[in-house]
């Protein structure tokens, strides 16, 4: 069964760093989505991407964040400059166009903490 | 915005029964049920899109009433297994947008 990954499982970095988490949407999928969960609490949408371009966001999406597809299979979330808050579960997940449901599936997620 | 669930927390014997309520403020073009267990993924359930209309899945099955705006989802001589964080997500909007997620019920079963 096609299923979304994320890599890395865990990444720890220092406040002001730039980190990278990455996505492997199913195959077929053209909506790609970014959340996170700060631990103990509900999910919270980040961003939405189709078409190569952010069709959606949060307001805790700001500056510090930019999403990116480099090739056909990959999706990238950059943080910029890592604050202490970023610190959370960010999950990847995507969607497919067809069909008449609107299943979005969630990767294992990337367990971010900035020390 | 977001969807209220309640109970915030249930505590179950094994082959008892609950209901997960989730209700939205606003008008709902559909509604989508995640269980999470510790650590890991939301792994989607079902989504419900007419009024009215339940679904199932094994011995979970839901209920959505466009109306109420609201949505229910039913446990049935609940397992072990079905322990975890259950969240409803309601779309921002209307079509292929992504999904405001409500603060989650978490549901013990034990032997």
């Amino acid at each position: 069964e096609p299923e979304v990954t994320q890599t890395p499982s865990h990444q720890v970095t220092q406040m002001g760093q730039e980190v990278i988490l990455r996505c492997v949407p199913i195959s077929n999928h053209l909506y790609f989505y970014w959340y996170r969960q700060i631990l103990g609490q509900k999910v919270e949408f980040l961003v939405s991407f189709y078409n190569n371009e952010i069709s959606e966001k949060s307001e805790i999406f700001d500056d510090q964040f930019s999403v990116e597809r480099p090739d056909g299979s990959n999706f990238t979330l950059k943080i910029r400059s890592t604050k202490l808050e970023d610190s959370a579960m960010y999950f990847c997940a995507s969607r497919g166009l067809t069909g008449g449901t609107y299943e979005q599936y969630f990767g294992p997620g990337t367990r971010l903490t900035v020390t | 915005q977001q969807p209220v669930q309640s109970p915030q927390a249930v505590i179950l014997r094994e082959g008892e029964d609950a209901v997960i309520n989730c209700s939205s403020s606003k008008a709902l073009y559909s509604v989508h049920w995640y269980r999470q267990k510790h650590g890991e993924a939301p792994v989607f359930l079902m989504i419900l899109l007419k009024g009215g209309e339940q679904k199932g899945h094994e011995k979970i099955s839901a209920s959505f009433n466009e109306k109420k705006q609201q949505s229910s989802l039913y446990l049935t001589a609940s397992q072990l297994s079905y322990s975890g964080t259950y969240f409803c997500g309601t779309p921002l909007g209307s079509g292929n947008t992504p999904l405001v997620f409500g603060k989650g019920t978490r549901l013990s079963v034990i032997a």
